[in-house]
């Protein structure tokens, strides 16, 4: 079965620290791949996709093909990144699938 | 640009009944999905649709059922409730078939079973 792991359940990093939320993924058939972010009280929106470089809040991806993972960074973490982040690496259908999820918290 | 409207917010259901939810996409998107999201588990897969036709199902029993209107509107029906069933479930849309679409997502139908 095709499976997209984020092994941290948590992250708490200080304001100010970089933060990295780790992705891994099985199908590596489509070079198309996204972030989802989910703020508290909001819903979920699309926070970063691969080809077109698209980001928001200053996040970047890297794609490392040999590993298949696509880890989650930003240098210098803000409150309101506090958030459920989820990565979504589509399928062999087509269709996003979606990690577990990793819960940030960003403490002053 | 309107996003994806779900509708009813909430919905209450005693064990045993049905329950219908309703998604309306983003104008011009040809694919709706239905997920679960439930605490700690994060998003559970129930159903694609794309043209009418349901490409793709969720391993999710068969009384989780659904469909999508010429319009691209889509339902969500849950026969038999269980008290399992009490969470929020989220509608999707995207342009359609394709790995490079991002999804567009609702706000969520919380179902509450009694």
């Amino acid at each position: 079965a095709q499976r997209v792991t984020q092994p941290e359940k948590l992250l708490s990093v200080f304001k100010g620290a970089p933060v990295e939320l780790k992705c891994n993924y099985s199908y590596s058939g489509s070079p198309e791949l996204f972030w989802y972010v989910q703020y508290s009280r909001q819903r979920l929106q699309l926070l970063l996709r691969h080809i077109s470089r698209e980001s928001i809040k200053g996040f970047t991806a890297d794609l490392n093909k040999g590993e298949t993972s696509f880890h989650l960074k930003k240098p210098f973490a803000q409150e309101e990144d506090s958030a459920m982040y989820y990565c979504a690496p589509p399928d062999s259908w087509g269709k996003l699938q979606f990690g577990a999820g990793t819960q940030v918290v960003v403490t002053p | 640009e309107a996003g994806v409207t779900q509708s009813p917010t909430h919905l209450i259901k005693t064990r045993g009944q049905q329950a219908t939810l309703r998604c309306s996409p983003i104008s011009g998107h040809t694919s709706v999905y239905w997920y679960q999201q439930a605490l700690g588990l994060g998003l559970q897969f129930l159903l694609w649709y794309d043209e009418g036709e349901e490409r793709n199902r969720g391993n999710f029993p068969p009384r989780f059922s659904g469909r999508q209107f010429p319009n691209y509107s889509s339902e969500l029906n849950v026969n038999a409730l269980e008290l399992e069933d009490s969470t929020l479930y989220l509608c999707a849309s995207s342009l359609g078939v394709g790995s490079n679409q991002p999804q567009h997502f609702g706000d969520g139908t919380r179902l509450s079973i009694l």
